[in-house]
Parts: C-alpha cells; sequence; structure tokens
C-alpha cells in the first residue's frame, strides 16, 4: 500500500527560528502533496497545495513566505516555518496524492511543533 | 453552510452496537468521498472511499452515497471500544484535487 513517512514525529524550538518538516512518499510517485495544520480538537486546515517542480498554491490566509513549502522531486516535499512563534504551535500533516488521485491521499503520521 | 458538514457528537454507542455517522456536503458536482479515522494525537487513516451512489462494504464498516441527497454515511458494525476516535468525512470536488473535510465526528464505544 501506499506509505507516507514524515519527519520529524515532533520538534521544540525557540521562538524565532526555523523548522523544516520532510514529507516522503516512500512507494509511490507523489505528484501533488498537500500540507495540512491541525489544533487541538478541530479538524484539519489545508495550509497549501503542492505539485512536483512548481510553486505551491496557498489557502487563503496562509502566510506563503511565513510557510516556506518545496516540492522539489516527486517523492519529497518539504514545509519549513519561518521565524516561528508560540501561535505556530501546531499538528502539522502532510499528505501525498499520485497521478490523477492514483494511491488516493495518503497521509504522514504529523509533526507536533512547538516553540517555546 | 459549510462545505462538508458533520455532527460533532460525541456518539456514545455501547460495545457491540452499530454507529451510524452521517456528512453532507454542498458542492452537488463533487466525485469523490472518504471517511478517515483519526485518533487523538495521531493523523488521520483512510478507513474507506466511494464514488458511486449505493453502499460499499468492507469488513465491519460499510459507506453508504447518495448524490441526489448530499450525503455520505458510515456504518461501523459491531463496534469495538478501539473504534474510539474521530471520524472525519471527507470530499473531492469536482473542480481540483485537494479534499475539503468535515469537522469529525467523536465516537466514544463504550464496554
Amino acid at each position: 500500500g501506499a506509505v507516507v513517512s514524515q519527519h520529524p514525529s515532533w520538534v521544540i524550538c525557540k521562538s524565532g527560528t526555523s523548522v523544516k518538516i520532510e514529507c516522503r512518499s516512500l512507494d509511490f510517485q507523489a505528484t501533488t502533496m498537500f500540507w495540512y495544520r491541525q489544533f487541538p480538537k478541530q479538524s484539519l486546515m489545508l495550509m497549501a497545495t503542492s505539485n512536483e517542480g512548481s510553486k505551491a498554491t496557498y489557502e487563503q490566509g496562509v502566510e506563503k513566505d511565513k510557510f516556506l513549502i518545496n516540492h522539489a522531486s516527486l517523492t519529497l516535499s518539504t514545509l519549513t516555518v519561518t521565524s516561528a512563534h508560540p501561535e505556530d504551535s501546531s499538528f502539522y500533516i502532510c499528505s501525498a496524492s499520485g497521478t490523477g488521485g492514483l494511491y488516493g491521499y495518503t497521509f504522514g503520521s504529523g509533526t507536533r511543533l512547538t516553540v517555546v | 453552510q459549510k462545505e462538508v458538514e458533520q455532527n460533532s457528537g460525541p456518539l456514545s454507542v455501547p460495545e457491540g452496537a452499530i454507529a451510524s455517522l452521517n456528512c453532507t456536503y454542498s458542492d452537488r458536482g463533487s466525485q469523490s468521498f472518504f471517511w478517515y479515522r483519526q485518533y487523538s494525537g495521531k493523523s488521520p487513516e483512510l478507513i474507506m472511499s466511494i464514488y458511486s451512489n449505493g453502499d460499499k462494504e468492507d469488513g465491519r464498516f460499510t459507506a453508504q452515497l447518495n448524490k441526489a441527497s448530499q450525503y455520505v454515511s458510515l456504518l461501523i458494525r459491531d463496534s469495538q471500544p478501539s473504534d474510539s476516535a474521530t471520524y472525519l468525512c471527507a470530499v473531492k470536488k469536482a473542480a481540483g484535487n485537494k479534499l475539503t473535510f468535515g469537522g469529525g465526528t467523536r465516537v466514544l464505544v463504550k464496554p
């Protein structure tokens, strides 16, 4: 089955620093990757959609200069939270899909970010 | 009106009973529908996908889709305490490739 690996599982960083989260599709080519964030007891909020080799498309209200997304290959996408602040503390989850929706929408295991 | 709506629950179900979850969506042209299960602190895991009207069964789970009424449901038969989780309904619209999620229904299965 389709497997998506996400690292790190959790990270604690100081306010003002940047954090990079990796999302890899292990056994299929992910033409599209999605990045979500989830606050406690809330549903998933889509932040951006990235297609391999193209600039990411950000949802309304998401700061593209703060949340940098790179999808340089068919198996790897990264989300960098720049100049992190405590309000950026959240659960970040990636999801990957193959061409035409192949392999469905498989989620990574998520990254718990805490900014202190 | 939210694009995808679910009752937030909690839906309390005795062990062994059937849990029935509902989801309605607003985009009539939506094509693909997914049910995910999410345990607290974990990422969502796919339970079932459904694309055509009618029922689709997979083990103890049955998804039901009615495009005319714009709803999709999930039945969990012989509910187990391990089924206690939040169930997310997700819909792929006719245009684009992203999923829109409902707020989730929390299910509690009591022994």
